[in-house]
């Protein structure tokens, strides 16, 4: 199994208020993305990075910010949670731009 | 926009059946089409990556055809287990792309 940890596993919070989800690897792998699972989409992009302070928007990105300071940490920050933010959150690292491997997930409750 | 479609949304299969689904994508500037198994509660695992037009891939029970001319990939499942129920993902790479497109899945329920 491909190093890869998520933390919080679970979060309640309050809407407006920020929220941040960590992504953390010990592949080295240059490639790191954030995922969001909704029913009847699957799981759809937000942000993703192709090197440490290099990143780029998803198909998801409204409300979402990302940051990469270092190979083995992504943070996925919501900046002020929204209800509509409720979701499982999934991580996921590729070496190259073949197979991604996903992190456990974490699960997100706004209320 | 890239679109990926899957299909069947979601397929019930009797126990020892054989089953497969579709996964349609563009046929243009391919570079890979990726088969994920996503059990409930869990997190997505590969199952095949394919790269090349006509390519097979096999792993037990399962196994992915590909053809990129036409745009489409098809994952069978011999002699259905119930252990076989997830939801099954394709994803595609595009090439010069640094991400993944995926399919919104294929729910499958193995009847016992």
């Amino acid at each position: 199994d491909a190093g890869i940890t998520q933390s919080p596993r679970h979060k309640v919070t309050e809407t407006g208020t920020p929220v941040t989800l960590r992504c953390h690897q010990t592949e080295n792998h240059r490639y790191m993305y954030w995922y969001r699972q909704d029913p009847g989409h699957g799981l759809r992009l937000i942000h993703y990075s192709y090197g440490v302070k290099d990143t780029d928007k998803g198909e998801v990105s409204d409300g979402y910010s990302v940051s990469r300071s270092k190979t083995e940490d992504f943070l996925l920050t919501l900046e002020s949670a929204t209800s509509s933010q409720t979701s499982v959150y999934f991580c996921a690292i590729a070496r190259n731009l073949e197979t991604q491997y996903f992190g456990p997930g974490t699960r997100l409750l706004v209320l | 926009i890239l679109n990926v479609e899957q299909s069947p949304q979601s397929l019930h299969v009797q126990e020892g059946d054989s089953t497969n689904f579709t996964c349609s994508f563009p046929s243009s500037n391919f570079y890979a089409l990726h088969w994920y198994r996503w059990e409930t509660a869990k997190s997505p695992e590969a199952l095949f990556v394919m790269t090349l037009n006509g390519d097979e891939k096999k792993k037990g029970r399962i196994s992915a055809t590909l053809n990129t001319k036409e745009g489409y990939s098809y994952l069978y499942i011999k002699g259905s287990q119930p252990e076989d129920s997830a939801t099954y993902l394709c994803a595609f790479g595009l090439q010069g792309a640094q991400k993944l497109v995926f399919g919104q899945g294929t729910r499958l329920t193995i009847n016992p």
